[in-house]
């Protein structure tokens, strides 16, 4: 399943299948890109970072895709499992006079069934 | 190993009162950081502080709203006479990082403000 981020805020999927929920970001300043996850009642939990000097980070099961040219991030989540079902964010930080401030997308809220 | 505490988890308060949130960072976190979420939206920036220190407050309300992050105990996020529209959940997140340091944003299960 693929989502096209602020424009289909929720994506379905089947238990383990891949799941991939896509970000577009303005601010071609950015300079360092987070995914969080956010389960009901808790705060956003970190998954993933990744910087503008590289293109693709791996983690456990988890996948960063960066293209700068497009000012677009992906999330790429192998096998997914119904413990990922929780609404995804994008986050970036521009750096420079900006250092600490996050500006979040959306998200997007995905969907596991067993 | 604990993480970002907040307290309270829940805050109810009526129109015209004062909310005070606090927010303890991770050990060996020296910065802090506030943001509001409204329902089904994404988190918005609100400030950035050290100790003693406010770097970024470009997120904050001109009025009613203050933070501060004393050298000695937790972070404290003050709203005056809040009104409805103050209603949101306020999260802290913190971070070890030197200036210009990349560092992730730990969060905290954040307070939900309830104003009657």
């Amino acid at each position: 399943g693929e989502s096209v981020g602020l424009h289909l805020p929720t994506l379905s999927v089947q238990e383990g299948d891949n799941s991939i929920i896509n970000c577009a970001y303005s601010n071609s300043a950015s300079d360092y890109f987070i995914w969080y996850k956010q389960e009901s009642g808790k705060g956003p939990q970190f998954i993933i970072d990744i910087r503008s000097n590289m293109d693709k980070r791996q983690g456990q099961r988890v996948t960063v895709l960066l293209n700068k040219t497009v000012k677009h991030l992906s999330l790429q989540i192998a096998a997914t499992q119904p413990g990922d079902s929780a609404v995804y964010f994008c986050a970036e930080n521009a750096g420079g006079t900006s250092y600490g401030k996050l500006t979040f997308g959306q998200g997007t809220i995905l969907t596991v069934h067993p | 190993n604990a993480g970002v505490m907040q307290n309270p988890r829940h805050l109810v308060r009526r129109r015209g009162q004062e909310a005070r949130l606090r927010c303890s960072p991770m050990k060996g976190h020296s910065h802090v950081y506030w943001y509001r979420q409204l329902p089904e939206e994404g988190l918005k920036f609100m400030v950035y502080l050290q100790k003693e220190n406010i770097i970024d407050e470009s997120g904050m309300p001109k009025e009613r709203f203050s933070a501060e992050f004393p050298k000695e105990g937790p972070s404290i996020l003050r709203i005056q006479q809040v009104v409805r529209g103050d209603s949101a959940a306020y999260f802290c997140a913190s971070s070890p990082g030197a200036q210009n340091s990349n560092q992730p944003q730990h969060f905290g299960d954040g307070t939900r403000l309830s104003i009657l």
